[in-house]
């Protein structure tokens, strides 16, 4: 079983559509959180991240950690066609752990928005 | 805009070949990483340096394949000797000193390697 498990899609909605992007994970070392778009023949480019549970929101993207059920997700709301990207979720553990600064990526989903 | 450069974007050879992939950190960044993705396994850790001394390579097969920082403006990622199984997109990525446990990375735009 994977550290970080992500649905890799493909998920399709239209313009204007509120998407959910969800990732679970089995190592409760992960501490922080990120999600990372990916433009096709490009690098992962940082969309958010955060280090709580909770939600924190940034324009038109709520990122939401529960700790207590290993699951995070990525909320876009008003989805433009310019959304359309894979998505990889991002996770690492805590300075003092052996795992120092290493980031676990899920699969990532590829996300459409049709106009 | 500061971003990591990565070298060459497209490599092409043959089987048997070495292949020497080159990155080039944002400056002032002391963390590199690099990444491999492929469609069937996403991105996957091949090993990662701080300031310069590896951390963690267990990610990289060890027989054929070599990571090294030269220089804290150059890290290298070797394939010697190159196979099929290599062709994928190979990333860099560096990340700014502490607090850097908890620091996002920055990555290039990849070196796709095709193996033939």
């Amino acid at each position: 079983q994977k550290e970080v498990e992500q649905d890799p899609g493909p998920l399709s909605v239209p313009e204007g559509a509120i998407v959910s992007l969800n990732c679970t994970y089995s190592n409760s070392a992960f501490q922080y959180f990120m999600w990372y778009r990916q433009y096709s023949r490009k690098g992962p480019e940082l969309l958010m991240y955060t280090y709580s549970s909770g939600n924190k929101e940034d324009g038109r993207f709520t990122a939401q950690v529960d700790k207590s059920s290993k699951y995070i997700s990525l909320f876009i709301r008003d989805s433009q066609p310019s959304d359309s990207a894979t998505y990889l979720c991002a996770m690492g553990a805590l300075f003092r752990s052996s795992n120092t600064g290493k980031l676990i990526f899920g699969q990532g989903t590829t996300l459409q928005v049709k106009p | 805009d500061a971003r990591v450069t990565q070298t060459p974007r497209h490599k092409v050879t043959e089987m048997g070949q070495e292949v020497t992939m080159r990155c080039q950190p944002i400056l002032g960044h002391n963390t590199v990483f690099w990444y491999r993705q492929t469609m069937m396994q996403g991105l996957e850790l091949l090993a990662y340096f701080r300031n310069r001394a590896p951390l963690d390579d267990s990610g990289m097969p060890k027989d054929r394949f070599s990571a090294e920082m030269p220089d804290a403006t150059l890290a290298t990622l070797k394939i010697q000797p190159s196979e099929p199984r290599d062709s994928a997109v190979y990333f860099c990525a560096s990340g700014p000193p502490r607090s850097a446990d908890r620091t996002p990375l920055h990555f290039g735009n990849g070196t796709r390697l095709t193996v033939t």
